[in-house]
């Protein structure tokens, strides 16, 4: 079965810092994708970013970007030049072709400092 | 656009009561989904829907039934609530896995 671990259940970052947020994940598919979900404090869930595995480079939009090591089955999410907004929980998830659901780590809060 | 629109937003149950969590879309997509996510803990998929009329069961289906008869709603069924589904509860919908819009979620207390 495959899980999705995260190892920080909080973080800490100042106002136009550089943090960078840990998940591994277990899986025996060859192809699937990863997520990133962002949590605020309404709780409404959105997309952050996606990565397919079958792609080497990683993605990135504006100043989230991802460190996808397939081999070590990682994939960590860098927020560059962190503002307050970012301040909420976040999921890595994954979705793998021989499942029809997400599965989500437990999360990380991410707290940022002004 | 409203997106995805979850009532209510709270609730306060006693053990053995029934409830339907309300959940629509206005963005046409096919895909629905309810997730339940306990305190520090990810989201669990609960069920799922690819079009009206069909549904099926998730990770955590036990307690709860759904019904699809339209593409816009998605009901999820309570019948005798238990303290173990105290929980926030999240409706979804998507064209496809790539992403999915999620709504605010209905924070229910089973006292």
């Amino acid at each position: 079965a495959q899980t999705v671990t995260q190892s920080q259940p909080e973080m800490s970052v100042q106002e136009a810092e550089t943090v960078t947020l840990s998940c591994t994940y277990d899986t025996s598919e060859s192809d699937y994708y990863l997520f990133w979900y962002k949590q605020p404090p309404s709780r409404q869930m959105i997309l952050v970013i996606r990565q397919e595995a079958y792609k080497q480079q990683n993605a990135t939009e504006n100043r989230f970007s991802v460190n996808f090591q397939k081999a070590a089955k990682s994939f960590s999410l860098k927020i560059s030049d962190s503002q307050l907004g970012d301040a909420a929980m976040y999921f890595c998830a994954f979705w793998g072709g021989s499942q029809g659901n997400l599965i989500f780590g437990k999360g990380t809060k991410l707290s940022v400092k002004p | 656009n409203a997106g995805v629109t979850q009532t209510p937003k709270f609730r306060i149950l006693k053990i053995g009561q029934s409830m339907t969590l309300q959940c629509t879309q206005d963005m046409n997509h096919n895909y629905m989904y309810w997730y339940r996510q306990d305190p520090g803990m990810g989201l669990k998929l609960i069920y799922y829907s690819v079009g009206a009329g069909i549904t099926d069961k998730g990770e955590v289906p036990n307690g709860y039934n759904v019904s699809r008869s339209t593409t816009e709603d998605f009901p999820l069924r309570l019948e005798l609530a238990a303290p173990s589904q105290t929980s926030v509860y999240f409706c979804a919908s998507s064209y496809s896995f790539l992403e999915l819009f999620f709504g605010s979620g209905t924070q229910l207390s089973v006292l």
